[in-house]
């Protein structure tokens, strides 16, 4: 039972360039997020998705796209990096979408955009 | 969504115990108050949720008086591996309500 995890671990992109983070979840859990963690900020959150089939933005989902392709799996995609996107990256699952599920996350992907 | 309020940081030393305590003056009826733990380079991990008064597990205990306007993660007796970012989050119970603010949280430095 791996929880959820996230691909890649470290990344780093040029200006311009696009790339897609991946994060898989085996604990047959319906919602599923992406947050962003800048030095000295708490946790954003960029899309999540309440159920498969179903996404929605959250405070900072300018320069992102996602896609719920199946209960497992939720990605992040960045269609044309910017600097401003250089950050740690946090893809999390609750068992439903309301507010007392416990949020597991995974260990991040750390993006430095050039 | 019921905004909170906790110290940017605090200092500890080992074995001491620490209490930290987080405002939210408009929690609603159906909030519960939910305390995360994020270890350096880490996700966050949940450590403990309450609704009133006294919660207490493994790791930690959850204060919130009658009012529940505020409440206070206590960690008893606490080692250099406490040293973490801790986050208060108040959500409500019902389904349909999918996100969670977690904020700055509190910066906890254990000092031996």
């Amino acid at each position: 039972n791996a929880g959820v995890t996230q691909t890649p671990k470290f990344q780093v992109l040029k200006t311009g360039q696009s790339m897609t983070l991946q994060c898989a979840q085996d604990m047959n859990h319906n919602s599923m997020y992406w947050y962003r963690q800048d030095p000295g900020m708490g946790l954003r959150l960029i899309y999540y998705s309440a159920s498969e089939g179903t996404t929605d933005k959250g405070e900072v989902p300018n320069g992102y796209n996602v896609s719920r392709l199946n209960k497992r799996e939720f990605s992040l995609r960045l269609e044309s990096a910017a600097p401003s996107q250089t950050s740690v990256y946090f893809c999390a699952s609750s068992e439903a979408g309301r507010g007392t599920d416990t949020q597991y996350f995974g260990p991040g992907t750390r993006l430095t955009v050039l | 969504l019921a905004k909170t309020t906790q110290p940017i940081s605090m200092d500890s030393y080992e074995g001491q115990e620490v209490n930290i305590t987080c405002s939210h003056n408009n929690i609603a009826t159906n909030d519960y108050i939910t305390w995360y733990q994020q270890f350096p380079s880490q996700g966050p991990r949940f450590i403990i949720q309450g609704y009133k008064t006294k919660v207490t597990n493994e790791v930690a205990s959850l204060f919130i008086p009658a009012d529940r306007k505020s409440s206070t993660l206590s960690l008893p007796r606490v080692s250099l591996s406490d040293t973490a970012v801790y986050y208060c989050l108040v959500a409500p119970t019902f389904s349909g309500y999918s996100t969670l603010t977690f904020g700055k949280g509190t910066m906890l430095l254990v000092s031996p």
